[in-house]
């Protein structure tokens, strides 16, 4: 079905280790999205891509650097991982005139112990 | 900047008990306000776009409604199968992103 795909789904990590969170949507959309969701706190962005080449900081980015591989794909790399990056994120992609707003991923459940 | 408030946080509902979830919001021109639902586990679904004041959309039993400060989902008749958490988030005209409130938890037991 055509979407948005998260890899991984699940993940637990040691402080200080590194890891990629992969996403990729083959809607042919222009804009890419890293939302982190918390309890009480609702939905943040961390990074986005307007489109392919581009890439700028959301609300809460420190901790994160992104990388838009091409127009399909966009990384969220966490270089030194800490418990406060223990959260569920979402990738979305948006199409380019954004009448239905985003359409998100399942999202990836990460835990840093 | 933009602001999104949700309420009732979490709200219990019998089955056919109808109710409404608030959404204010404070935006400079706004291009657009989006309901979500969010299922436990999954990422947020779209369920309606509202543009300007006075717009309504309706799908089953979910009516969205939009003033210029806040937007309401009413829920008509609600069945356990509505139960989920709503989301709603708006769009500045200059903007790219959506700011998303954080979101009302609805309960409905049979």
């Amino acid at each position: 079905n055509a979407g948005v795909t998260q890899t991984p789904k699940f993940q637990v990590l040691k402080t200080g280790q590194s890891m990629t969170l992969q996403c990729a949507q083959d809607m042919n959309h222009n804009s890419m999205y890293w939302y982190r969701q918390d309890p009480g706190m609702g939905l943040r962005l961390i990074y986005y891509s307007a489109s392919e080449g581009t890439t700028d900081k959301g609300e809460v980015p420190n901790g994160y650097n992104v990388s838009r591989l091409n127009k399909r794909e966009f990384s969220l790399r966490l270089e030194s991982a800490a418990p406060s990056q223990t959260s569920v994120y979402f990738c979305a992609s948006r199409e380019p005139w954004g009448r239905y707003g985003y359409t998100f991923g399942s999202g990836t459940r990460l835990t840093v112990v | 900047e933009d602001q999104v408030t949700q309420s009732p946080e979490a709200l219990r509902l019998q089955e056919g008990e109808s109710s409404s979830l608030n959404c204010s919001y404070t935006v400079s021109g706004l291009r657009g306000l989006f309901w979500y639902r969010q299922d436990p586990g999954k990422g947020p679904e779209f369920l309606f776009t509202l543009y300007s004041a006075g717009e309504e959309k309706e799908k089953e039993r979910l009516k969205a409604t939009l003033t210029k400060k806040e937007s309401f989902l009413h829920i008509t008749a609600p069945k356990p199968e509505d139960s989920a958490t709503y989301l709603c988030a708006v769009q500045e005209n200059a903007g790219n992103m959506l700011t998303f409130g954080g979101g009302t938890r609805l309960m409905v037991k049979p």
